[in-house]
């Protein structure tokens, strides 16, 4: 059980719309620490795909955009591609536990 | 660029400890602000935060880990290193390293990964 509440998966047509919600509480996003992102295909590193709630890194296409309000954290994905078919995962800071957490991952297929 | 790139045994017996090295290539492990994590994936699971080293020295531990876990830094090397004892086969996990700038930005610079296997 992780402390990020993520769905287990996801799916979408290409050049549809999906999201991905990552659930917290008021010791970790509530708590105003930001929500990062990352892509993570099988059998590669993960690659970050959000900072800081909603900013891309340099390479990151736009479809790709991130938001946050209260205790959850969302990551959007437009026009969706078959590439873009990996796990999802979503981090943040816990203070009543000092550490970094992860959400459990959200698999998207693209059908 | 930083690189980072983990080494270490790929077989590890029960009760005895995992030792896994970072060599971080492309910059200096002490300048800067930087945490130096590890995280590891067991298979068909998500992704949980180890611990880590700020280049300042101080480390943070994920509780549930805790009591079995050393990471340190190693400056003349420019490695970091992670030490995990008493491991069992629910330790059996591709482990990684990453680095995130100080500021808490996310772990921007991740290396490949190496799977460790518990395993007598």
């Amino acid at each position: 059980q992780s402390v990020l509440t993520q769905p287990p998966s996801v799916s979408g047509a290409p050049g549809q719309r999906v999201t991905i919600s990552c659930t917290g509480s008021s010791s970790n996003i509530g708590a105003r620490y930001n929500v990062h992102w990352y892509q993570h295909l099988p059998g590669t590193a993960p690659k970050l795909l959000i900072y800081d709630n909603s900013n891309r890194p340099s390479g990151v296409p736009d479809r790709f955009s991130g938001s946050k309000s209260g205790t959850s954290a969302s990551l959007a994905i437009t026009g969706l591609q078959a590439e873009d078919e990996a796990d999802y995962y979503c981090q943040s800071y816990d203070s009543s536990l000092s550490a970094v957490i992860f959400g459990g991952g959200t698999k998207l297929t693209v059908l | 660029q930083v690189q980072l790139q983990e080494s270490g045994p790929g077989l590890v017996k029960p009760s005895q400890t995992l030792s896994l090295t970072c060599t971080v290539s492309g910059d200096s492990i002490s300048s800067g602000s930087y945490h130096w994590n590890w995280i590891r994936q067991p298979a068909g699971k998500g992704l949980e935060w180890i611990g880590r080293v700020h280049t300042s020295g101080s480390i943070n531990y994920n509780p549930s880990l805790k009591s079995r876990v050393t990471i340190s830094m190693d400056t003349s090397n420019n490695q970091f290193a992670l030490k995990l004892t008493s491991v069992t086969a629910a330790d059996t996990a591709v482990y990684y390293c990453a680095s995130e700038p100080g500021r808490g930005t996310g772990s921007d610079c991740w290396g490949q990964g190496t799977l460790v296997t518990v395993s007598s």
